[in-house]
C-alpha cells in the first residue's frame, strides 16, 4: 500500500509556457500534500505543503505565483510551473502523508522538467 | 545551515563491504528517516527511527540515533552492488515536515 504516483515523469516546454505536474495518492487519502525540489547532486528542498482544500503553504523564498499548487481532493495535488525559464528545471518530487502515526510520507517518482 | 547533514559526501566501497554513513542535525527531532536514491528516480524509504530509540534493524540495515549528540548512522552491511545510490537522512520535529540532509553517494564495486 502508499502508493503515489506522479505524471508526466518527464517533461519538456519552452520557455514562457506553463506546465502542469500532477501527484496521485492512489490507495490512501492524503491529507496532505508536499512539493519538493531538487537540482542535480543536491538534496530535496521543500517547496511548498498543501492540505486539501485550502490554500498551500509555501516555505521561504519560493515564489507562489509562479509555483502554483491546487489540492482539489484527498487524492490529487497538482503543481503549475507558470511562465517556465531555464532555471525551473529541476526535479520535482511529490510526497503524501497520513498526519498521524508517524507522520510517514510516501514519495512519488519524480517529475524531471526541462525548460528549453 | 542546514539541518541533516551527511557524511562523506561520497563513499566508494568493494561489494562485501560494509558501508556507514552518518547524519548530524541541529534541533529536536520526533524522528529520523533513511531514505535511498537511484540517479533519477525517485525516494525509497529504508527505515524510520523514533526520537526514543537508540537502534533500528532492517535486514541488512542498521539505524543508530543518538539525540545527546543529534547525530545518526546508517550501516549497511555485505555491500552489494544494488546498493549502489545515494542515502539521505531526513528529520522530523514537532511539525510534519521532513528536512532533508545533503546526501552519501555510496558506490559498491563489483
Amino acid at each position: 500500500g502508499a502508493v503515489v504516483s506522479q505524471h508526466p515523469s518527464r517533461v519538456i516546454c519552452k520557455s514562457g509556457t506553463s506546465v502542469k505536474i500532477e501527484c496521485r495518492s492512489l490507495d490512501f487519502q492524503a491529507t496532505t500534500m508536499f512539493w519538493y525540489r531538487q537540482f542535480p547532486k543536491q538534496s530535496l528542498m521543500l517547496m511548498a505543503t498543501s492540505n486539501e482544500g485550502s490554500k498551500a503553504t509555501y516555505e521561504q523564498g519560493v515564489e507562489k505565483d509562479k509555483f502554483l499548487i491546487n489540492h482539489a481532493s484527498l487524492t490529487l495535488s497538482t503543481l503549475t510551473v507558470t511562465s517556465a525559464h531555464p532555471e525551473d528545471s529541476s526535479f520535482y518530487i511529490c510526497s503524501a502523508g497520513r498526519l498521524a502515526g508517524t507522520y510517514e510520507q510516501y514519495f512519488g517518482p519524480g517529475t524531471r522538467l526541462t525548460v528549453t | 545551515s542546514q539541518q541533516g547533514e551527511e557524511d562523506p559526501q561520497a563513499l566508494s566501497i568493494q561489494e562485501g563491504e560494509n558501508a556507514t554513513m552518518n547524519c548530524s542535525y541541529k534541533t529536536s527531532i520526533n524522528n529520523l528517516q533513511w531514505y535511498r536514491q537511484n540517479s533519477g528516480r525517485g525516494l525509497v524509504h529504508l527505515i524510520l527511527i523514533r526520537s526514543n530509540e537508540r537502534e533500528k534493524h532492517s535486514g541488512r540495515l542498521r539505524v543508530t540515533l543518538d539525540t545527546s549528540k543529534k547525530s545518526s548512522s546508517l550501516l549497511i552491511t555485505a555491500s552489494r552492488a544494488a546498493d549502489t545510490a545515494s542515502y539521505f537522512c531526513a528529520t522530523r520535529g514537532s511539525n510534519y515536515k521532513l528536512t532533508f540532509g545533503k546526501g552519501t553517494l555510496l558506490t559498491v564495486n563489483p
